[in-house]
C-alpha cells in the first residue's frame, strides 16, 4: 500500500536560514507526491507536485521539493526561511484508488 | 462556486446527538473526499465520491458515520450518536475526475470543527 512518512514532529529554523521538511515515500509504481501547507484556523493549501519530469519542483512561496528515487524521498525546502513560512506542512502520495494518503505532518517553527 | 464552502465552521453537540457537516465542492469537481483531522493527528481519510458513488469508503471509522452526495455536487457527512472521540476538524476537498488528483491535487474547504460535549 502506498504510504509517506515525516519522521520529524517539528522543525525548528531561525528566519534567513534554509529549511528543509523531510518526507520519505513507500509506493508501487510511479509516485504521485505532493505538499500541502495549513496555516492556523485554515485548510490546506497545495504547494506543489512531483508527476515525472525534472527532480526538482518548484511550487508557491519560494518552496521547493527534490524527488529522489534512490532514496524514495520528497523533501520541501526552501533556500531562506520566513517566519511567515510557519504553518503545518503535510506531504501526500496518491493512492492506486486515486486519493491522496497524507504524511502525519510536520510543524515548522521559523524564528526571528 | 471560487472554492470549496463547508458549513457550519464551528459546530459544538452534546455527546449522543447526531450532526450535520455540509460539503459544497468547486463547481465541476466530479471527485470529492471526506478527511478528518484530530488534535496532534495527521489527516485521516474517511470517504470518497466519484460523482454519486462512493468507491472508497475504507475510512470511516464505525456505522455512526456516514455520507452521501446528491446531484453530483453537495455532500452531506453525518455522525450519529457522537462521542467524545468524534470531536476534530472535518475538512473536504474536490478535485477533477479522471487523473484530477494526479494532474492537481486537492482543493480543500476551511473545514469544520466538531467539538463533542
Amino acid at each position: 500500500a502506498q504510504s509517506v512518512a515525516q519522521p520529524e514532529d517539528q522543525v525548528n529554523v531561525a528566519e534567513g536560514n534554509p529549511l528543509t521538511v523531510k518526507c520519505t515515500y513507500s509506493v508501487s509504481g510511479n509516485p504521485y507526491l505532493f505538499w500541502y501547507v495549513q496555516y492556523p484556523n485554515r485548510g490546506l493549501q497545495f504547494l506543489l507536485k512531483y508527476i515525472t519530469g525534472d527532480n526538482l519542483v518548484k511550487g508557491s512561496y519560494g518552496f521547493e521539493a527534490e524527488f529522489n528515487k534512490s532514496q524514495t524521498s520528497f523533501h520541501l525546502k526552501k533556500p531562506s526561511a520566513l517566519v511567515s513560512d510557519s504553518a503545518l506542512y503535510f506531504c501526500a502520495v496518491r493512492d492506486n484508488t486515486d486519493k491522496l494518503i497524507f504524511g502525519t505532518g510536520t510543524r515548522l517553527q521559523v524564528f526571528p | 462556486g471560487a472554492g470549496v464552502s463547508q458549513s457550519p465552521s464551528n459546530k459544538v453537540t452534546e455527546k449522543g446527538k447526531d450532526v450535520e457537516l455540509r460539503c459544497d465542492p468547486i463547481s465541476g469537481h466530479t471527485a470529492l473526499y471526506w478527511y478528518r483531522q484530530s488534535l496532534g493527528q495527521g489527516l485521516e481519510f474517511l470517504i470518497y465520491f466519484q460523482g454519486n458513488s462512493a468507491p472508497d469508503k475504507s475510512g470511516l471509522p464505525s456505522d455512526r458515520f456516514s455520507a452521501e452526495r446528491t446531484g453530483g455536487s453537495v455532500s452531506t457527512l453525518t455522525i450519529q450518536r457522537t462521542q467524545q472521540e468524534d470531536s476534530a476538524v472535518y475538512l473536504c476537498a474536490s478535485s477533477l475526475g479522471g487523473q484530477g488528483v494526479a494532474n492537481y491535487g486537492y482543493t480543500f474547504g476551511s473545514g469544520t470543527r466538531l467539538t463533542v460535549v
